[in-house]
């Protein structure tokens, strides 16, 4: 079935390096992803968004980039440091929905 | 702004108990949801809602029950525990907004 998936589930940084945490999805209809930062114990935190009309979108140290063609999808850490460990989650919305579908997510770990 | 308050924060059940998860946001968002995170994964939709009056199943429906009276207020309703509900639960508004999680086991 279609699904949204990530590479790595766990990457491990040194503390000041740049992080890469990717993500695919299956489904051509989706138009509209989140990437979510999870502490341990805490709920899910919304970071970024980005709607399939745009390639690329940058908040604060993050950049989210969209790539249709190949359905990929990359969250961008500037700088990591040591708060910035967590699980990292993309979510799918499919065209015309609000319902997030959520991927098995990646744990990023920063060595300080 | 208080955001998306869910209670309790813990809870243990005996298989066959009754309890409801309570949630409450103070945002006047139209869209609430339940997801269910076992260990290790993402987020399964339980029940959504898209505004007062109005709820739908989600992934992973069964088992639970869902209401809607106010736009505030979106508790989830487990009837007959089991112990495949061990899980956190979490309650979110908009797809931006979550609460803490209630860390449910059932033994």
């Amino acid at each position: 079935g279609e699904s949204v998936g990530l590479h790595l589930p766990t990457l491990s940084v040194q503390e000041g390096d740049n992080s890469i945490i990717n993500c695919a999805y299956s489904n051509s209809a989706s138009d509209y992803f989140i990437w979510y930062k999870q502490e341990s114990g805490k709920g899910p935190q919304f970071i970024i968004d980005i709607r399939s009309n745009m390639d690329k979108r940058q908040g604060q140290r993050v950049t989210v980039l969209l790539n249709k063609t190949v359905k990929h999808l990359s969250l961008q850490i500037a700088a990591t440091q040591p708060g910035d460990s967590a699980v990292y989650f993309c979510a799918e919305n499919r065209e015309g929905s609000y319902i997030p579908t959520f991927g098995r997510g990646t744990s990023l770990i920063v060595h300080p | 702004n208080a955001g998306v308050t869910q209670t309790p924060k813990f809870r243990i059940l005996k298989i066959g108990q009754s309890m409801t998860l309570q949630c409450t946001q103070d945002m006047n968002h139209n869209y609430m949801y339940w997801y269910r995170q076992d260990p290790g994964m993402g987020l399964k939709l339980i029940y959504y809602s898209v505004g007062a009056g109005i709820t739908d199943k989600g992934e992973v429906p069964n088992g639970y029950n869902v209401s809607r009276s106010t736009t505030e207020d979106f508790p989830l309703r487990l009837e007959l525990a089991a112990p495949s509900q061990t899980s956190v639960y979490f309650c979110a508004s908009t797809g931006a907004f979550f609460g803490q999680g209630t860390r449910l086991t059932v033994v």
